[in-house]
């Protein structure tokens, strides 16, 4: 399953399969990245990072791709678990040197048994 | 380790009233944000201090919220008098260096204003 980040904030996929969340961000200076994972009645965790000379980073069960043409950031879990049902945040670091992040819209992501 | 603390996980309170949120940060955090989240939207910034200095509120939405930082430690957010739109889950986070993992977020508190 995919979403397109702001304009579907909401994704269903079944257990096993695999899942795409993307995310647009809005500052071309940016060049550090976070995805974050918040569950109901929980602060937002932190899940993988990435910064703007890298394509891609892999953690465990987690990828994320960065295209900085298009500002665009994935993240994508793969073999979903009931336990990665939560609302996905990206979030940006702009520009160099601030300690502020900007957060998306955020994705909820439902995994069907 | 302890994490981001604060209290208290929920408040519900009448249009007009005030209230104070409360954090503690990861000791030895310097630096300690607040953001909003409201309805169900991203999460907003509202504003970081560096140790006891304001360093950025420029997501303050207006002069009925204040927030302090007593001695570098614990943070406070006010909002007097309270209105219905500023209801919505109130977080609390640190960090000592941004760029290398981002924040600890606490659990939040979320506010209701009837």
């Amino acid at each position: 399953g995919e979403s397109v980040g702001l304009h579907l904030p909401t994704l269903s996929v079944q257990e096993g399969d695999n899942s795409i969340i993307n995310c647009a961000y809005s500052n071309s200076a940016s060049d550090y990245f976070i995805w974050y994972k918040q569950e109901s009645g929980k602060g937002p965790q932190f899940i993988i990072d990435i910064r703007s000379n890298m394509d891609k980073r892999q953690g465990q069960r987690v990828t994320v791709l960065l295209n900085k043409t298009v500002k665009h950031l994935s993240l994508q879990i793969a073999a979903t678990q009931p336990g990665d049902s939560a609302v996905y945040f990206c979030a940006e670091n702009p520009p160099p040197g601030a300690q502020k992040l900007v957060f998306g819209q955020g994705t909820r992501l439902t995994i069907n048994p | 380790e302890a994490g981001v603390t604060q209290f208290p996980s929920h408040s519900v309170i009448e249009k007009g009233q005030t209230v104070t949120l409360r954090c503690d940060p990861i000791s030895g955090h310097d630096n300690l944000y607040w953001y909003r989240r409201v309805m169900g939207k991203e999460i907003k910034f509202l504003l970081h201090f560096v140790k006891e200095s304001k360093q950025d509120e420029s997501g303050m939405p207006n002069n009925r919220f204040l927030a302090e930082r007593t001695g570098g430690t614990y943070s406070t957010l006010k909002v007097q008098p309270a209105e219905l739109e500023d209801s919505g889950v109130y977080f609390c986070a640190s960090s000592q260096d941004v760029r290398v993992g981002g924040y600890t977020f606490g659990s939040g508190t979320r506010l209701t204003v009837v």
